[in-house]
């Protein structure tokens, strides 16, 4: 297993285009998180699942952005209605939760660019 | 709300010299996790180091070591010895249990040879 990846690593789209990302995390991380990555700013969380199931969701997740993770291995995250305030770069990281502290592992994002 | 602020944009080292990058954090919460992540360029992010507020001494790998201050809430990263490898995007994060991350803005640190 060679880490968490990620696809497409990147994605030009034109405003009001449906876009859709993959993420595949390390094998048997039952944790996976989507962030959000700006330029010049640190990652901003959008959601995680544990397992197949949807647990936290961020305020900045708006009702275009959907995120499934339906057997608990791959996640995908689409953002339908694209506008060009979503271009940034798409972060997805996976971690073991078999105890308080795990370590999550980063995948190389996707960048959107929405024209 | 858990915030991180990191107040260095940029920062820049001789290599072979010693670098510090500051971090500050603010949180209610009394048990919880502190994280420098670093990011090269088109590269993925990385675990440096990190620390669990419940330890009292301060954690260290090879020429990384942090200076953690919980009182102060603060989180700084010390870099030994930098070498031109050294050179990327650092980030501070707070995790609260097993919860997301919250990332400071970051600093970009530059290695001159």
């Amino acid at each position: 297993d060679t880490g968490v990846s990620q696809n497409p690593r990147h994605k030009i789209t034109k405003r009001g285009q449906n876009v859709t990302f993959r993420c595949d995390p390390i094998s048997e991380h039952n944790r996976l998180y989507w962030y959000r990555q700006t330029l010049g700013q640190g990652p901003e969380f959008l959601t995680y699942f544990q397992n197949e199931a949807q647990l936290e969701k961020s305020r900045l997740l708006s009702d275009r952005f959907s995120a499934e993770r339906p057997k608990g291995s791959f996640s995908t995250l689409e953002i339908q209605r694209t506008e060009q305030g979503d271009s940034a770069m798409y972060l997805c990281a996976s971690s073991l939760v078999i105890a308080v502290l795990n370590e999550q592992f980063f995948g190389p994002g996707t960048r959107l660019t929405v024209l | 709300a858990q915030t991180v602020t990191q107040s260095q944009p940029e920062m820049s080292v001789q290599e072979a010299e010693t670098v510090t990058l500051s971090c500050t954090y603010d949180t209610s919460e009394s048990d919880y996790y502190l994280f420098w992540y670093k990011q090269p360029p088109s590269r993925q992010m990385i675990l440096v180091i990190r620390q669990e507020a419940y330890k009292q001494q301060n954690a260290t790998e090879n020429r990384f070591s942090v200076n953690f201050q919980k009182a102060a809430k603060s989180f700084s990263l010390k870099i030994s010895d930098s070498q031109l490898g050294d050179a990327a995007m650092y980030f501070c994060a707070y995790r609260r249990g097993n919860n997301d991350m919250r990332f400071g803005a970051g600093t970009r640190l530059t290695v001159k040879p």
